[in-house]
């Protein structure tokens, strides 16, 4: 079955306190990414990576950091977490051909 | 400036008649646009796909038309069913960039009664 898997689900941190959030995904697809999803202003990218060792900036980046060692595990780490960075995110993996999104189940965070 | 843009927040339809989710765009290079829908406490999952060259595709229940020159999307969902109640996404892709990145609406909720 073609899978996206993100851990935590749910995460409460403070202020500063590093913390990744994983994902994998088991369909051999080179590009992945990340999204946040807020309230009023749907999905917005955070990075994304072409392949491995390939990754760029998405749309609001800042705070963020990724990184791509093996194909199929793309990672969002927060370094200094914010509380304006309380969010859904959710990893997605697209199957190129068809330009079709593939989303994890999503990572609820709160920053307090 | 929102370049996907879902001007309805929410919607309502009775079980079995027509729903109709619109969707605007600004954005002249978006050459592929695709519905998702999304459960609460679950990702957005694909849902129907159309091209910049047609002007329609049907899926099952599910039909979503394409106005290039009002740049005008809509997704109809015949007939509805109280389990298509959901969040619905639209989303568009320029494919002459690099980056496979979807650009999404704020999405329409939709609400299916029995």
């Amino acid at each position: 079955e073609a899978q996206v898997t993100q851990n935590p689900r749910y995460l409460i941190t403070v202020t500063g306190k590093k913390l990744t959030v994983t994902c994998s995904q088991n369909m051999n697809h080179e590009y992945m990414s990340w999204y946040r999803q807020d309230p009023g202003l749907g999905l917005r990218q955070i990075y994304y990576s072409m392949n491995v060792e390939v990754t760029d900036k998405g749309d609001v980046p800042e705070g963020y950091k990724v990184s791509r060692k093996e194909k199929r595990n793309f990672p969002l780490i927060l370094e200094s977490p914010s509380p304006n960075q309380t969010s859904l995110y959710f990893c997605a993996s697209t199957r190129v051909a068809t330009g079709e999104l593939f989303f994890g189940e999503g990572s609820r965070l709160t920053v307090l | 400036d929102q370049q996907v843009k879902q001007n309805s927040p929410s919607l309502s339809v009775q079980e079995g008649r027509i729903s109709i989710l619109n969707c605007d765009y600004t954005n002249s290079m978006f050459d592929y646009f695709l519905w998702y829908k999304k459960y609460p406490a679950e990702g957005p999952t694909f849902l129907i796909s159309i091209s910049s060259i047609k002007d329609k595709n049907e899926d099952g229940r599910f039909t979503v038309f394409l106005n290039k020159s009002a740049k005008h999307l809509s997704l109809h969902i015949v007939p509805s069913q109280p389990g298509d109640s959901a969040v619905y996404f639209c989303a568009a892709r320029d494919s002459g960039g690099s980056n496979y990145k979807l650009t999404f609406g704020k999405g329409t909720l939709l609400t299916v009664n029995p």
